[in-house]
């Protein structure tokens, strides 16, 4: 199985920040990496998919890169609707497999 | 728009079984590979099962192999997970979710329901 490591679990920022979150991969799985948004009690929403292309609709302060083993999710300009929890996930094979998430709050 | 709702889940005791369903409305349903994922309270997401959008081809996560199946009905627009043999540790928001168009991450997600085992 595919080990999905996020990085930092937390993190706390302040509004008008920039944010990197990092996902690494125990083994290459090319580019097949989505990242997600979490807010609580609400359904997680997909704001990047092939590592680095934008969902439709999520604005272009979220950005996402690498390739291989290790993930990036960058977040600039940090506003209070930001603040939410962060997933990684790959489909590059099964069992597909999350991070454990990265709670991004307010300092 | 795209809708997915997600119904059937309650209290069960240990080793008991239900059946979540999941109704999707605002895209052609037979065209999306579909997903169950699943949160535990506090805890982090887990994939549990995915099909194909014909139901030929069905995977899941090793925890729950022989317990649950995952199951569509294309005529119905509905997703269904069929699970029997329930333990504590299955306790968890599940979500149903549709995938992109080219079959590779969940797009959409439903809003969830909630199933809790109590021994």
């Amino acid at each position: 199985d595919i080990q999905m490591t996020q990085s930092p679990s937390s993190l706390s920022a302040s509004v008008g920040d920039r944010v990197t979150i990092t996902c690494r991969a125990s083994q290459g799985i090319r580019n097949n990496l989505a990242w997600f948004q979490q807010k609580p009690g609400k359904a997680p929403k997909s704001l990047i998919y092939a590592a680095s292309s934008l969902e439709s609709g999520v604005p272009s302060k979220f950005s996402g890169s690498g390739s291989g083993t290790d993930f990036t999710l960058t977040i600039t300009s940090l506003q209070p609707e930001d603040f939410a929890t962060y997933y990684c996930q790959q489909h590059h094979s099964y069992p597909l497999t999350f991070g454990g998430g990265t709670k991004v709050e307010i300092k | 728009e795209v809708q997915l709702v997600e119904s059937g889940g309650g209290l069960v005791q240990s080793g008991g079984s239900l059946r979540l369903s999941c109704a999707a409305s605002g895209f052609t349903f037979s065209s999306y590979w579909m997903t169950w994922v699943r949160q535990a309270p506090g805890k982090g997401l887990e994939w549990v099962a995915n099909i194909k959008r014909d139901g030929s081809d069905k995977y899941y996560v090793d925890s729950v192999k022989g317990r649950f199946t995952i199951s569509r009905d294309n005529a119905k627009n509905s997703l269904y997970l069929q699970m029997n043999s329930l333990r504590d540790e299955d306790t968890a928001v599940y979500y149903c979710a549709k995938y992109d168009s080219a079959g590779y991450y969940p797009h959409y997600w439903g809003q969830g329901t909630l199933v809790i085992v109590s021994s």
